[in-house]
This record gives structure tokens, C-alpha cells and sequence, in this order.
């Protein structure tokens, strides 16, 4: 599977939209991206996912430009309770997922 | 509904003893994951379950690992001759193995190991 490459951290304040950015360069025609958030404490919990241009859901937009090597997770006017980690995954059927360190996003009141 | 569950939530235990880990997975969740994380780290997979049988055990860091899953429900992770290297959080998942990418793991709260 692709290797991910993601931002380490990141800080915003209450109220604003943050965007997280993941690199994929070797994505295959079968793969899909996946992101999910991790809280202190607990397992990690999807979030998106997409295959090309735009998904969005309740929780975040996911943007994927044509050429698919990398993806934008988007949380609009995040609040205190976005403070997590951030992983982005590239996923095929039946084949393990890997999860890296992730974005850790710290969001300031 | 009830999620992903772990026992214990945390284990303390002295360097040189067997532990076992439960994870309780969604019912009618036949796939399984096992990944451990460590301190400011990602989440580095271990094992996986199809119904009873591991078809990929490729994580598994040392054979003091193990781990069994019995009814296509309930797994055990035994770690024998526990050392402080294996400190760490160890995280159970289960899904619906669809078999297309989209298949969403879902996640237990993850047992806290430390090994002194």
C-alpha cells in the first residue's frame, strides 16, 4: 500500500476551519483514502472516506484533486473537542491497514 | 448499540509474567484486529481475524505473542514472559469484512499495559 505523509502537528483556534493535508504519490487505481481521529485515551474513530474530488459527511469534507496523490481533510470551525489525532490511510480490500504517527491537532481557545 | 469492548483497562504486571488481554467485538463483526500502541506513537498492527482463523499474523513481534479466537466472537492476546519493552496500548478493532476498501474498523477503548 501507499505510504502516507502528513504533518506532525498542527495548531488553529476555536472557530476556524483547518485543513490537514496528506501526501500519497503511490496510490494505486484500487485504493481509497481514509481518515480517521484518534482522542486521548481511546481508540481511533473514522471519520471520511473517498475516492476522488469531493465527500463530505457531519463531520468533515474530504477533497482529492484528479491526480489522487494526496487529500485534504477539512473540519470547519473546529471547537476544543477537535483536539485529537489525525490519521490519514490509504485502504485496498483485504489488505491491512497501516496508521502512522498521525496530525496531532491542538485547537486554542 | 454496544461497541468494541476490552478487559482489563489496564494491567500492571512484573517483568517476566504471561498476561492475557479480551477483546469483545461487535456482534456479528466477523473480522478482528489486534494493534499495539506505544507512547506517541501510531498504531502498529499485530493480527487479524476471519471468523476463527488468522489468515495474517505477519505483526506479531516475537513468538512470546499469541493469540486465539474462539465462536468468531471473543479473542484473547497472550503476551508470555511479559518485558518492559511490551509497554504499551493495546487496541482491539472488528468490522464486516465487505471486502471493498470502505470497510470501516471499529475500535475498543484499548488495554494500558505496563510492564515493570
Amino acid at each position: 500500500l501507499a505510504k502516507t505523509t502528513q504533518p506532525i502537528s498542527m495548531d488553529s483556534y476555536e472557530g476556524q476551519e483547518v485543513n490537514i493535508t496528506c501526501s500519497h504519490n503511490n496510490i494505486a487505481t484500487n485504493d481509497y483514502i481514509t481518515w480517521y481521529q484518534q482522542f486521548p485515551s481511546q481508540g481511533p474513530r473514522f471519520i471520511i472516506q473517498g475516492y476522488k474530488t469531493k465527500v463530505t459527511n457531519e463531520v468533515a469534507s474530504l477533497f482529492i484533486p484528479a491526480d489522487r496523490k494526496s487529500s485534504t481533510l477539512s473540519l470547519p470551525r473546529v471547537s476544543l473537542s477537535d483536539t485529537a489525532v489525525y490519521y490519514c490511510l490509504v485502504t485496498r480490500s483485504y489488505q491491512k491497514v497501516t496508521f502512522g504517527i498521525g496530525t496531532k491537532l491542538q485547537v486554542i481557545p | 448499540g454496544a461497541g468494541v469492548s476490552q478487559s482489563p483497562s489496564n494491567k500492571v504486571t512484573e517483568k517476566g509474567k504471561d498476561v492475557e488481554l479480551r477483546c469483545d467485538p461487535i456482534s456479528g463483526h466477523t473480522a478482528l484486529y489486534w494493534y499495539r500502541q506505544s507512547l506517541g506513537q501510531g498504531l502498529e498492527f499485530l493480527i487479524y481475524f476471519q471468523g476463527n482463523s488468522a489468515p495474517d499474523k505477519s505483526g506479531l513481534p516475537s513468538d512470546r505473542f499469541s493469540a486465539e479466537r474462539t465462536g468468531g466472537s471473543v479473542s484473547t492476546l497472550t503476551i508470555q514472559r511479559t518485558q518492559q519493552e511490551d509497554s504499551a496500548v493495546y487496541l482491539c478493532a472488528s468490522s464486516i469484512p465487505t471486502g471493498a476498501p470502505q470497510e470501516t474498523q471499529y475500535f475498543g477503548p484499548g488495554t494500558r499495559l505496563l510492564v515493570l
